[in-house]
């Protein structure tokens, strides 16, 4: 079946830090990925979509300069927490559709990074 | 996409069937209701989706009600890994792809 692969799984670092978070897709072409935020206890809250070649499209309240997402190929999405603080500490996971499916097919998701900022 | 009401919890016991509810009375004829569950410190993976009519996969069943202003999800024979959060969430093909979770169903599976 269809594998996302999201790295690191987790990372600490000290406030201030740009933090990269890789997500890839292994065995198919991504046209179109979804990152997420999760705080603990609550549910998943859609950050941002990116397709590839074209810019993402962030969800309200979601700063684009503080969250630098790319997706420069079909199996490829990064991104980056710039300069971040204790309060950008979440689980961020990515997800990502299958170009080559339906449109109504399930999206698959990496199993996630948890961030800490100290 | 229209919104989804799910009990914020149930139990159930090892080895027996289970039934997760989901009403969505607001559903709209082009919302297909979708059901992902989540692991504890994992991504989510979907289980089972549809439109009017019952589905089956290897994981689960979908009951649909006729007026399709709720469903049901079933899981033939719990086990202790299916301890999840599971999500039921409605999705309009012509609003895009992304998915709107709400807070979903914590399962827990006691042996």
């Amino acid at each position: 079946g269809a594998v996302v692969s999201q790295h690191p799984s987790w990372v600490i670092c000290k406030s201030g830090t740009s933090v990269k978070i890789e997500c890839r897709s292994l065995d198919f072409q991504a046209t179109t990925m979804f990152w997420y935020r999760q705080f603990p206890k609550q549910s998943l809250m859609l950050m941002a979509t990116s397709n590839e070649g074209s810019k993402a499209t962030y969800e309200q309240g979601v700063e684009k300069d503080k969250f630098l997402i790319n997706h420069a190929s079909l199996t490829l999405s990064t991104l980056t927490v710039t300069s971040a603080h204790p309060e950008d500490s979440s689980f961020y996971i990515c997800s990502a559709r299958d170009g080559g499916q339906g449109n109504n097919q399930p999206q698959h998701f990496g199993d996630g990074t948890r961030l800490s900022i100290l | 996409d229209a919104k989804t009401t799910q009990p914020n919890s149930m139990e159930s016991n090892e080895e027996e069937p289970v039934h997760l509810p989901c009403n969505h009375s607001t559903i709209s004829g082009t919302d297909y209701i979708h059901w992902y569950r989540q692991l504890p410190s994992q991504g989510p993976e979907y289980v089972i989706h549809g439109l009017t009519s019952n589905v089956n996969n290897r994981m689960a069943s979908l009951a649909i009600a006729e007026d399709r202003k709720s469903s049901t999800l079933i899981l033939h024979r719990a086990t202790l890994r299916d301890a999840a959060v599971y999500y039921c969430i409605l999705r309009d093909l012509n609003s895009g792809y992304a998915l709107n979770f709400g807070k979903g169903t914590s399962l827990l599976v006691t042996p």
